[in-house]
C-alpha cells in the first residue's frame, strides 16, 4: 500500500539552527500538508500546498517555518531558528483530491519526525 | 470556530467488551466525521468517515455515528482485542478552509 515516508525519524538540534523535514508524498497525490503534534496535544495544521503554492496556513506557521518542493517527489518542511517550543513531531500528509469543505477526501500521513530543540 | 472535546481520560476495558468513545464538537455541525487511530510515535491512521446524512456507518468491528442535532459523534469497537489498544482521534472540516481539525483523541486500552 502506498504511503508517506519522511526523514529524518528523530533530530535533535541546537536552539538557533535550522532543520529540514523531508517528506515523499504519495505518487499521484497534489496537496501536501505538514501537521504538527507537541507531546501530550492534539495533532494541529500547519500548512497546506498544491501547485507549488501554500494554499493555507495557520498562526504558528510564521516567518520561521518555510514550505517548499524541490523536485517532484520530496516535500519539506524548513525551521529557520529554532526555539525550544518548536519541539514537536511533525507529520507530512498527502491526499489526492483537497480536503475539508463537503470533500470528504482522505488524508495520509507519515510516521513523523520527531524534533527535539536543546 | 470549531471546538472538537474527546474525553481525555484513559479508557479501560476487557478484552472482547465494546468500547464506545465520544466526540462532540461545539458550533456548526460538519458535512462529514472522520476517525483516525494513532499508536505511540507514529502517525494518525485514518479508519471511518461519516457524512451528516448517515447516521451510522460500519467496518469491520467499527461503527461509528453521527448525531448533527447532539452535536456528536460515538466510535464503537465491538469484540475488542488488546491490538485495539491506541489513542483514537475524531477529525472535522474546519469551516470555510480546506483543512481539519482533531480532537486531542481518547486512549483505548484493552485488557487481556
Amino acid at each position: 500500500e502506498p504511503e508517506v515516508t519522511q526523514t529524518p525519524s528523530h533530530q535533535v538540534t541546537q536552539m538557533g539552527q535550522e532543520v529540514i523535514l523531508r517528506c515523499v508524498p504519495i505518487s499521484n497525490h497534489l496537496y501536501f500538508y505538514w501537521y504538527r503534534q507537541i507531546l501530550g496535544q492534539k495533532v494541529e495544521f500547519l500548512v497546506s500546498f498544491y501547485n507549488n503554492e501554500i494554499s493555507e496556513k495557520s498562526e504558528i506557521f510564521d516567518d520561521q517555518f518555510s514550505v517548499e518542493r524541490p523536485d517532484g517527489s520530496n516535500f519539506t518542511l524548513k525551521i529557520r531558528s529554532t526555539k525550544l517550543e518548536d519541539s514537536a513531531m511533525y507529520f507530512c500528509a498527502s491526499s489526492e483530491a483537497p480536503v475539508g469543505g463537503y470533500s470528504g477526501n482522505t488524508i495520509y500521513f507519515g510516521e513523523g519526525s520527531w524534533l527535539t530543540v536543546v | 470556530s470549531q471546538k472538537i472535546e474527546q474525553n481525555s481520560e484513559a479508557l479501560n476495558i476487557q478484552e472482547g467488551k465494546t468500547a464506545t468513545l465520544t466526540c462532540n464538537y461545539t458550533n456548526y455541525s460538519p458535512a462529514y466525521l472522520q476517525w483516525y487511530r494513532q499508536d505511540p510515535g507514529r502517525g494518525p491512521v485514518f479508519l471511518l468517515l461519516i457524512r451528516e446524512n448517515e447516521k451510522e456507518k460500519r467496518k469491520e468491528r467499527l461503527k461509528v455515528t453521527f448525531d448533527t442535532t447532539l452535536k456528536q459523534s460515538l466510535f464503537h469497537i465491538t469484540a475488542s482485542q488488546p491490538a485495539d489498544s491506541a489513542t483514537y482521534l475524531c477529525a472535522l472540516p474546519d469551516s470555510g478552509t480546506y483543512k481539519y481539525i482533531f480532537g486531542t483523541g481518547t486512549r483505548l486500552k484493552v485488557l487481556a
